[in-house]
């Protein structure tokens, strides 16, 4: 069973400038998540969807920060314009309705300079 | 507000002896918890989970105990081998016994380092 893919795996970027993530989850997961990993920290929940719907995006800086789901599959998660404290793993999960378990992808280190 | 806590950034132990990882949670509404396991450059792995409604889970080389009245969990290793040697994160699923348990919030994460 193929995983969560991501892209970029690594992106650095000037502050000011916009930046774009891509996520393909597993198979039939209906559910998807992005999460922001700073560096020390545990990963931070930013946006919940269920199929193309957004259930919770009570922690996404709205101002600066937009996701989209792509007919209930593919998802992006964009920032602009990025701030120096936007540097961090941007972490993309999903996982079958119900399941206690979310499987993540292998991240994208963003670097604001 | 931090729900989750893992107070010890770093554990390091000799390989064959036991590692204890800790965990601490505010929330009494809690009723699942994970383990995860990250590799540098990788994304978390699911490692065990444990139900409130038990004390103790066993995976091979991994148990998780279950303290519900100290709000407190550990996960055991035995015996530790250099391979384990990652970082840590317990969490729980945000929407305590509702729906989309992969809501997930984490711990700070404890970096293990099992030396040969």
């Amino acid at each position: 069973e193929a995983g969560v893919a991501q892209s970029p795996r690594y992106k650095i970027i000037e502050k000011r400038q916009s930046v774009a993530f891509w996520c393909n989850p597993i198979s039939g997961h209906a559910t998807l998540y992005w999460y922001q990993q700073i560096l020390g920290q545990g990963p931070k929940l930013l946006i919940q969807f269920q199929n193309n719907g957004v259930v919770d995006d009570s922690q996404l800086p709205k101002d600066r920060f937009s996701a989209e789901r792509l007919k209930g599959v593919d998802s992006t998660l964009k920032i602009q314009p990025a701030k120096l404290e936007d540097s961090a793993v941007y972490l993309c999960a999903s996982s079958p309705t119900w399941s206690p378990e979310a499987f993540f992808g292998q991240g994208t280190r963003l670097t604001v300079v | 507000d931090q729900q989750v806590k893992q107070n010890s950034p770093s554990l390091s132990v000799q390989e064959g002896r036991i590692s204890i990882l800790n965990c601490d949670y505010t929330n009494s509404m809690f009723d699942y918890f994970l383990w995860y396991k990250k590799y540098p450059a990788e994304g978390p792995t699911f490692l065990i989970s444990i139900s409130s409604i038990k004390d103790k889970n066993e995976d091979g080389r991994f148990t998780v105990f279950l303290n519900k009245s100290a709000k407190h969990l550990s996960l055991h290793i035995v015996p530790s081998q250099p391979g384990d040697s990652a970082v840590y994160f317990c969490a729980a699923p945000i929407n305590a016994g509702g729906t989309s348990y992969g809501k997930l919030t984490f711990g700070q994460g404890t970096i293990l380092t099992v030396h040969p």
